[in-house]
């Protein structure tokens, strides 16, 4: 299996912008979830799906972001417009059980906002 | 807050030796897991250990789970370079205030295996 993918690995853009990250879990997997990781804050959970659905989005810091899963196989978080406080650590992981089992992490996408 | 806390936050130690480790919580939980990071990686998931157990060994890892103290450690003998990387435990609870079952990280600790 070749893990959770992510993309792109990393991300630089300018005050303002959109900016679109992607994720695509583990076949089989029934849970997905965005985490942020910076060094002020540790690692946040930002947004959980079950079966492509959102179950808890309390950890979405404002309407900026944005998350969908249109399918069992793909994920999006958006960030509109960005800011330089949004710049971390993007990690997507995803779950063959309940939310509380073990994840699975993908590479992370380094996002920076100048 | 639930959020698990490692200790220490960083340990130095020479290969060979073991590394323990610890984390502490403060209210029930249903299990308790352990990842590590290494750098500019994802996190990699090590052991869960639910509540209702004491002990569980995987390869040179060992957890131990006290439910009475709300702590746990994770023991790694004989260590590696290898095993230098970012620790973390994470705590699978229901929120006091209710709602649905919850998975919240440490904010992690730092292990340096000087070969």
């Amino acid at each position: 299996d070749a893990g959770v993918i992510q993309s792109p690995r990393h991300e630089v853009t300018e005050m303002g912008q959109e900016v679109t990250l992607r994720c695509k879990p583990i076949s089989g997997h029934n849970s997905l979830f965005w985490y942020r990781q910076t060094m002020m804050r540790g690692l946040e959970l930002l947004i959980y799906f079950n079966n492509n659905v959102p179950i808890d989005d309390s950890g979405m810091p404002e309407d900026r972001f944005s998350a969908k899963m249109p399918n069992a196989s793909f994920s999006t978080l958006k960030i509109q417009p960005s800011e330089p406080r949004d710049s971390a650590v993007y990690f997507c992981a995803s779950s063959p059980d309940r939310y509380t089992g073990e994840q699975y992490f993908g590479p992370g996408t380094r996002l920076t906002v100048t | 807050s639930q959020q698990g806390e490692e200790d220490p936050q960083a340990l130095s130690i020479q290969e060979g030796e073991n590394a323990t480790m610890n984390c502490s919580y403060k209210t029930s939980i249903n299990n308790l897991q352990w990842y590590r990071q290494n750098s500019g990686r994802g996190l990699v998931h090590l052991i869960l250990i639910r509540s209702n157990e004491r002990e569980k060994h995987s390869g040179r890892l060992r957890v131990t789970l006290d439910t009475s103290k709300k702590s746990s450690s994770l023991l790694i003998t004989a260590s590696r370079a290898a095993d230098t990387a970012s620790y973390f435990c994470a705590t699978a609870f229901i929120p006091t205030q209710g709602g649905s079952e919850k998975l919240v990280f440490g904010k992690g600790m730092k292990l340096t295996v000087n070969p």
